[in-house]
């Protein structure tokens, strides 16, 4: 399993873009990147996923270079709303069955 | 579409009772997942099932933690007997498939051990 490290808190202005980065060092040719987000009191909830280079939805977008041993996650304009903790997990997303793994996450902050 | 169901949302129980946990996935999805979440940390994943097969469940204390998929459908995660240590949210989640597919979670059910 591609072990990943990430940020444990940051704190953020309202507005202001965040990016969060992941390491994973050890990411396998078969591993995606996905990113959840976590309220307090709820369960995880999908973000974003990649494989290379640059993915982008309404919510956010995912920079991966093309060594994949690093991602970014990027929160344009961030509202207090988007006060949550944010987890990186990398995972076998093919054949087989996947295994990630979650680890602390990044508690994010965003200051009126 | 509705969302992953679990219930309870919220037990207390003292210390060496059982409980048990009921999830229901969202309707055609194959893979079944419980999560532990024990306050400060990321879930913890305890078992997965593709279908009503165990994939995964090194995880899962076995002394005393069970958990079953009948018809491929519904779960339940049972313990029995609770320690102090058991007290956590239960998170249940399904995805589409295995692989990459994104993983929908229910609210949890917050279990204190007394």
């Amino acid at each position: 399993l591609a072990k990943t490290t990430q940020p444990i808190s940051m704190d953020s202005y309202e507005g202001q873009e965040v990016n969060i980065t992941c390491s994973h060092n050890n990411i396998a040719t078969n591993d995606y990147i996905t990113w959840y987000q976590q309220f307090p009191s709820q369960g995880p909830r999908f973000i974003i996923q990649g494989y290379k280079t640059k993915v982008t939805n309404e919510v956010a977008s995912l920079f991966i270079p093309a060594d994949r041993k690093s991602s970014t996650l990027s929160l344009p304009r961030v509202s207090l709303s988007d006060t949550a903790v944010y987890y990186c997990l990398v995972g076998d997303g093919r054949g087989g069955y996947q295994k990630v793994t979650f680890g602390i996450g990044t508690k994010l902050q965003v200051i009126p | 579409e509705a969302g992953v169901a679990q219930s309870p949302r919220y037990k207390i129980i003292e210390k060496r009772q059982s409980v048990a946990f009921w999830c229901n996935p969202i309707s055609g999805h194959a893979t079944l997942y419980w999560y532990q979440q024990i306050l400060g940390q990321g879930p913890k994943l305890l078992i997965q099932f593709q279908n009503n097969g165990v994939v995964d469940d090194s995880q899962l204390p076995k002394d005393r933690f069970s958990a079953e998929r009948l018809k491929g459908v519904d779960s339940t995660l049972k313990i029995q007997p609770a320690k102090l240590e058991d007290s956590a949210v239960y998170l249940c989640a399904s995805s589409r498939r295995t692989g990459e597919d994104e993983q929908y979670f229910g609210p949890g059910t917050r279990l204190t051990v007394t």
